[in-house]
């Protein structure tokens, strides 16, 4: 089955310190890999996104994310966070198929401690 | 990118009433989708809204209760009928530019209450 699991409801980190999103994915083709953010009352802002080539991808806002297949993970990073970065992450899974059909995590809602 | 606009931006309805749902973008895009987010909950896709064709479900959703139409290529309805409290939620329409353009943007999303 296809499923995108973040294993992690909240996170709560101090401005300035590091961040780290975990993602796990199960997808039966080759996997198409999006991180989005929701802020409060938003919509989604596409952070990142994977589709072939270097394992490590750059995204907006610092964030960057790395792809690995043996692990069927697709992680997002940011050295140093931001009051602003609190909101909703969600990751995401897709394919190459004409469906264009998305699978959402659970998200994982970031605080961040003055 | 795209530009993604919809109205409205949220509502309050009452039991047993319908409302549409509108999603405009400011180009031509090959796909539309309109997502469910219940509330703390992730998205759910209800349907792929097809261009001069009936909408492509996923399971769990029905064209009687929730109506697509999609008339153009930069434009797309969603209704929500006879509606029950367990429909509100906040509806989002996305769209996937074409081919080899795998990602999607969403549009602000529609806040719906139902009383």
């Amino acid at each position: 089955a296809q499923s995108v699991t973040q294993p992690d409801i909240h996170i709560t980190v101090s401005e300035g310190a590091s961040l780290e999103l975990r993602c796990n994915y199960s997808y039966g083709a080759t996997p198409y890999l999006f991180w989005y953010v929701q802020s409060p009352g938003q919509g989604l802002q596409l952070l990142l996104k994977y589709f072939s080539g270097d394992t490590l991808v750059q995204g907006i806002k610092g964030f960057e994310a790395e792809f690995k297949r043996s692990q069927s993970s697709f992680n997002l990073r940011k050295p140093s966070v931001h009051w602003s970065d609190a909101a909703e992450y969600f990751c995401a899974v897709g394919g190459s198929s004409n469906t264009g059909k998305l699978i959402f995590g659970q998200g994982t809602t970031l605080q961040v401690k003055p | 990118s795209a530009v993604i606009s919809q109205k409205p931006s949220r509502d309050i309805c009452q039991r047993g009433t319908s409302l549409t749902i509108q999603c405009q973008v400011d180009s031509q895009v090959t796909m539309m989708f309109w997502y469910r987010q219940q509330p703390g909950q992730s998205l759910t896709l209800i349907a792929t809204a097809n261009q001069g064709s009936e909408a492509t479900y996923e399971s769990g959703f029905v064209i009687d209760k929730f109506p697509i139409s999609r008339p153009n290529l930069t434009f797309s309805t969603l209704t929500v009928s006879n509606m029950s409290p367990e429909d509100s939620s906040i509806y989002l329409c996305s769209v996937r530019r074409g081919q080899g353009a795998y990602e999607q943007y969403f549009g602000p999303g529609t806040r719906l209450t139902v009383t």
